[in-house]
């Protein structure tokens, strides 16, 4: 069974540059979460999608980052303009169902973003 | 709000030493416990994963179990070896999605 897909692995920009990473979840998971890692920390939830429709964005900053899931299955997240403090890795997450937030959630590899 | 405390890193071990990283969590209701695994220019993979009180979680020789008693859920390892060299996150779900401790880098020599 594939894994969850993300690209780019790497980017690098300047600040108040746009960039949008992509995730392709496993299959059949109808949940796909986005999170950001800033180096030292654990992972923060920053939206979670239950197929088309979002379910928790509220720690999402909705004033530059924006993330969609247009046909239910892959998912794009984008960041406009960028900040220094946006430098993380940013990891994608499926699982199957999300009546159960127990559920066991399968993570990409992520991408790292740089902010120059 | 729900919160997992893990012990600070970095963690330096021989070869074939035993390994304890503490977990300790505070939630609401009844949360499953989890551990993740973040190998070297990898992302995080579920290590175990135990969903009531006094489950035990295991692979891989890891071990943990869930002490609602002492809201803990240390991993354990017997004999680590080189190739479990890795960041290992605590993690915890009740009504919100996984909340993770800042993780703890384990470093194994030979």
């Amino acid at each position: 069974e594939a894994g969850v897909a993300q690209s780019p692995r790497y980017k690098i920009i300047e600040k108040r540059q746009s960039v949008a990473f992509w995730c392709n979840p496993i299959s059949g998971h109808a949940t796909l979460y986005w999170y950001q890692q800033i180096l030292g920390q654990g992972p923060k939830l920053l939206i979670q999608f239950q197929n088309n429709g979002v379910v928790d964005d509220s720690q999402l900053p909705k004033d530059r980052f924006s993330a969609e899931r247009l046909k239910g299955v892959d998912s794009t997240l984008k960041i406009q303009p960028a900040k220094l403090e946006d430098s993380a890795v940013y990891l994608c997450a499926s699982s199957l169902w999300a009546a159960s937030l127990k559920e066991t959630q399968y993570f990409g590899p992520g991408t790292r973003l740089l902010v120059l | 709000g729900d919160s997992v405390t893990q012990m600070e890193g970095p963690v330096t071990l021989s070869e074939e030493a035993f390994l304890t990283i503490n977990c300790t969590y505070t939630a609401t209701g009844y949360p499953s416990l989890f551990w993740y695994v973040q190998y070297p220019g990898e992302g995080l993979q579920l290590l175990l994963k135990a969903t009531k009180a006094d489950d035990k979680g295991s692979n891989k020789g890891f071990e943990a179990t869930y002490r609602k008693e002492t809201t803990s859920f240390h991993l354990e390892k017997g004999s680590v070896q080189v190739s479990d060299s890795a960041v290992y996150f605590c993690a915890l779900s009740s009504d919100t999605p996984l909340v993770f401790g800042k993780g703890t880098r384990l470093s194994v020599i030979a």
